[in-house]
């Protein structure tokens, strides 16, 4: 079936730091791929919608210049949260359509990336 | 009125009993319906897509109404492991993916 990874799972930086974020589909292309945040005991909430050789498209109320998408491939988005603060601290997840199915195929979710800042 | 509603739970059964879950969602022109499980601390994993004509994976049957506008989801047989949060994910147009809020289930002993 479809795989999406992402990396890295976990990472702890310092106030002001960026972090990079990469999200992969493994064995199919995605012109499309999603970004979503998740607070603890909180639902997923999208934050872009990253599209290939194009800019990203953000949800009301995510700062662009924060949260750099860079979809330079057909199978690999990227996010990086720029001077991270720690109440940027959350689990970052993506996704990316993909199968068999073409336009009914599923999202496939990356196993997320949890951001700690200290 | 949001696109996706889905009662939060949470939702406490005994082991061996069966549960059902429903989702509402108001854009008649939806295209896919897929039901997700997701563990504490873990991405959301398909657990099934769901067909106009209903459709079974073992202890689990998905189904649609498009008439009323929802989907369900039911689980026969309750084990401790189906313990998580169960989301529904609605496709509109244009390659837009709305989420319901999820339903705790926890299975008790």
């Amino acid at each position: 079936g479809a795989v999406v990874s992402q990396h890295p799972s976990w990472v702890i930086c310092k106030s002001g730091t960026s972090v990079k974020i990469e999200c992969r589909s493994l064995d199919f292309q995605a012109t499309t791929m999603f970004w979503y945040r998740q607070f603890p005991k909180q639902s997923l909430m999208l934050m872009a919608t990253s599209n290939e050789g194009s800019k990203a498209t953000y949800e009301q109320g995510v700062e662009k210049d924060k949260f750099l998408i860079n979809h330079a491939s057909l199978t690999l988005s990227t996010l990086t949260v720029t001077s991270a603060h720690p109440e940027d601290s959350s689990f970052y997840i993506c996704s990316a359509r993909g199968g068999l199915l073409g336009f009914y195929s599923p999202l496939h979710f990356g196993n997320g990336t949890r951001l700690t800042v200290t | 009125r949001k696109e996706v509603e889905q009662d939060p739970g949470p939702f406490n059964v005994p082991e061996g009993a069966t549960v059902a879950f429903n989702c509402t969602y108001s854009n008649s022109a939806s295209q896919s319906f897929f039901w997700y499980r997701q563990d504490c601390r873990k991405e959301p994993k398909l657990l099934m897509s769901v067909y106009s004509s209903g459709n079974e994976d073992g202890r689990f049957t998905a189904q649609l109404n498009r008439a009323s506008q929802y989907i369900s989801l039911l689980i026969r047989d309750s084990k401790l492991s189906d313990s998580a949060t169960y989301l529904c994910v609605v496709e509109g147009a244009g390659n837009q993916f709305y989420f319901g809020t999820g339903t705790s289930l926890t299975v008790i002993p």
